[in-house]
């Protein structure tokens, strides 16, 4: 069965710091990857999606960047953090077939910047 | 106007009640919905998928679709309290690769 894990599962972090949010998927292969943010009363936001190792789109410009490096790992990262930044992030993955398919969520990362 | 939207709650109701979790879409596009439970400080659930109109049943749940007036419904039968969470539902577009979520629906069911 597949499996996804995300890591750290709390932040605390300055402003202006770096940020780097890890997401591996397992049992699977070629996943589509997607980053969401929750934010109180606002819903998921998309931020990134990927289809393939090094194919990263971009849903809303900001001050975050994605990676994917392998093929199911999908990486979130920031070289300065805002207080905006602040929120719950989400790494979710479909089957590669599947575009318009269940969509599956890892357990969050909960970023506070200070 | 946001493309999806659902009544934040919170919706409070007794142990063994039946559900009505409901969300209204504007795009006209989307042709597949998904409905997500969400406990508090984890990440969402899935629970229901569904890609047409009408009605797909999965234990206690139920998930209705009717595409003419854009509305998307969650029916959860013999409620207990483990229930007790924030449904979100979702709406995609054919060949898209984005959903767009509503912001979801806390729900309380009482001993």
């Amino acid at each position: 069965s597949q499996t996804i894990h995300q890591w750290p599962a709390t932040l605390v972090q300055p402003v202006g710091s770096p940020l780097s949010l890890e997401c591996t998927v397992e049992g699977t292969s070629n996943p589509n990857l997607y980053w969401y943010r929750q934010a109180a009363g606002r819903g998921l936001q998309l931020l990134f999606y990927s289809v393939g190792i090094g194919q990263i789109s971009s849903e809303v410009p900001q001050n975050l960047s994605a990676s994917r490096p392998q093929d199911r790992q999908f990486i979130l990262s920031s070289k300065k953090l805002l207080l905006s930044d602040s929120g719950f992030y989400l790494c979710a993955w479909r089957e590669w077939t599947e575009v318009t398919g269940e969509l599956f969520f890892g357990e969050g990362s909960r970023l506070t910047v200070l | 106007q946001k493309e999806v939207e659902q009544d934040p709650g919170p919706l409070s109701v007794p142990e063994g009640a039946i559900v009505s979790l409901n969300c209204t879409y504007s795009n006209s596009a989307f042709q597949y919905f998904m409905w997500y439970r969400q406990y508090s400080r984890k990440g969402p659930e899935l629970l229901m998928y569904t890609y047409s109109s009408g009605n797909k049943e999965d234990g206690r749940f139920t998930a209705q679709v009717d595409k003419s007036s854009k509305y998307i419904s969650l029916f959860i039968r013999d409620s207990q309290p483990s229930d007790s969470a924030t449904y979100l539902c979702a709406g995609g577009k054919g060949g898209g690769n984005k959903l767009t979520f509503g912001t979801g629906t806390q729900l309380k069911v009482e001993l």
